[in-house]
Parts: C-alpha cells; sequence; structure tokens
C-alpha cells in the first residue's frame, strides 16, 4: 500500500538559515510527488512537483525538491529561511492508480 | 481566473441542522474532491467525483452527501451535523485521471464549526 511520511510534525528554523522538512513514501510504482504550502486560515498551494523527469526540481519562493528512488524520499529544502515561510507544508503522492495521499504536514516555525 | 471557490468561509451551525458547501471550478476539470483537515492528521478524502453524474466515497464519507450535475459543481451536503463534523473543508479539482503530475487545485477553505 501507498503511504507518505513526514517525518517532523514541526520543524523551527532561525531567519536566514536553511529549511529542510522531510518526507519519504512508499510506492508500487513511479509515483508523481508533490509539496503543497497552506499559510494561516489559507487554501493549500503548489510549490513544486516531481513527475519523472529531472530528480532535483525548483519549486516557487525559492524551495526545491530532491527525488531519491533508492531512499523513496522527496525532501524539501530552502537554503535561507524567510519570516513568510512561516506555514504548513503537505507532501502527497500520487500514483499511476490516481490516488492521492496527503502527508499528515509539517509546520514551519521561523524565529526572528 | 477564478479557479476553485467555496462558500461559506465560515459557519456555524448548531447539532442536528443541515446544510451545504458550496464548490464551484472554472477550469473544465474532470476530477472534483470534498478533503476534511484536522489538526494532526492532514487532509481526508471524504467525497470525490472523476465527472458529471458519477461520484464515489472516500476515506470519512458518513455524514456527507455530494452530487455533480454538472462539470463545474460539486456541493457537499452535510445531513445532519455532528460535533465531530467541526472541521475545515476543502475543495479541489484537476484534471482527468491518467494524467501524471497533474496539479491539484484547491479552493480556500470552509471553516464549519457545529455546536
Amino acid at each position: 500500500a501507498q503511504s507518505v511520511t513526514q517525518l517532523d510534525s514541526h520543524v523551527s528554523v532561525s531567519e536566514g538559515t536553511p529549511v529542510l522538512l522531510r518526507c519519504n513514501y512508499s510506492s508500487s510504482y513511479s509515483p508523481s510527488l508533490f509539496w503543497y504550502v497552506q499559510h494561516p486560515n489559507k487554501g493549500l498551494q503548489l510549490l513544486l512537483k516531481y513527475t519523472s523527469a529531472a530528480t532535483l526540481v525548483k519549486g516557487i519562493n525559492g524551495f526545491e525538491a530532491e527525488f531519491k528512488k533508492s531512499e523513496t524520499s522527496f525532501h524539501l529544502t530552502k537554503p535561507s529561511a524567510h519570516m513568510s515561510d512561516a506555514a504548513e507544508y503537505f507532501c502527497v503522492v500520487k500514483n499511476r492508480d490516481d490516488k492521492i495521499i496527503f502527508g499528515k504536514g509539517t509546520r514551519l516555525h521561523i524565529l526572528p | 481566473n477564478a479557479g476553485v471557490t467555496q462558500t461559506p468561509k465560515f459557519q456555524v451551525l448548531k447539532t442536528g441542522q443541515s446544510m451545504t458547501l458550496q464548490c464551484a471550478q472554472d477550469m473544465n476539470h474532470e476530477y472534483m474532491s470534498w478533503y476534511r483537515q484536522d489538526p494532526g492528521m492532514g487532509l481526508r478524502l471524504i467525497h470525490y467525483s472523476v465527472g458529471a453524474g458519477i461520484t464515489d466515497q472516500g476515506e470519512v464519507p458518513n455524514g456527507y452527501n455530494v452530487s455533480r450535475s454538472t462539470t463545474e459543481d460539486f456541493p457537499l451536503r452535510l445531513l445532519s451535523a455532528a460535533p465531530s463534523q467541526t472541521s475545515v473543508y476543502f475543495c479541489a479539482s484537476r484534471r482527468g485521471q491518467g494524467i501524471a503530475g497533474n496539479t491539484i487545485y484547491f479552493g480556500e477553505g470552509s471553516w464549519l464549526t457545529v455546536v
């Protein structure tokens, strides 16, 4: 069965330091993988997606993620955190059967 | 381009009342779905539709009904509201099945409190 595990429910970083949000998945097929961001009281916005092209995917607002098949991981990174990055982040996997699974989310806190 | 529009944004209901959350999309997407979001549980699928006239149950369908009479609209009905249905509800849409990597578009959410 497919699943998505976001390894940290909360991550705190100082402004200007790197961000790492971890996501592991299990899938029987080559999946499509997404990261979404949700700011307080807002809907979910697509940050980036992987669809079996380049394994390093660049998204909006300076975020990027690397698909590592051997590690079944799709971690989200950003070189330098900004206060506006404080939000909840969701890792999402979609298989060829079109079933979509959401991770439980990681809340990112930015310390001044 | 409006995308996915949900109404209302906030609603307070009394136990036993019924109501309908409206969802409309203007992207001609075949696939629409309703999720509920609860703390620490991510998003859970309530119902979904792969096209007009076709609906199916998701992970947590009990207490909810849906219909899909047009491609654009996918309302969610709470039949007899219960406090356990206090949650944030998101409508989502995307292009049809079998398209790798097709982006899921979300509405802004509906905050529902049942007292």
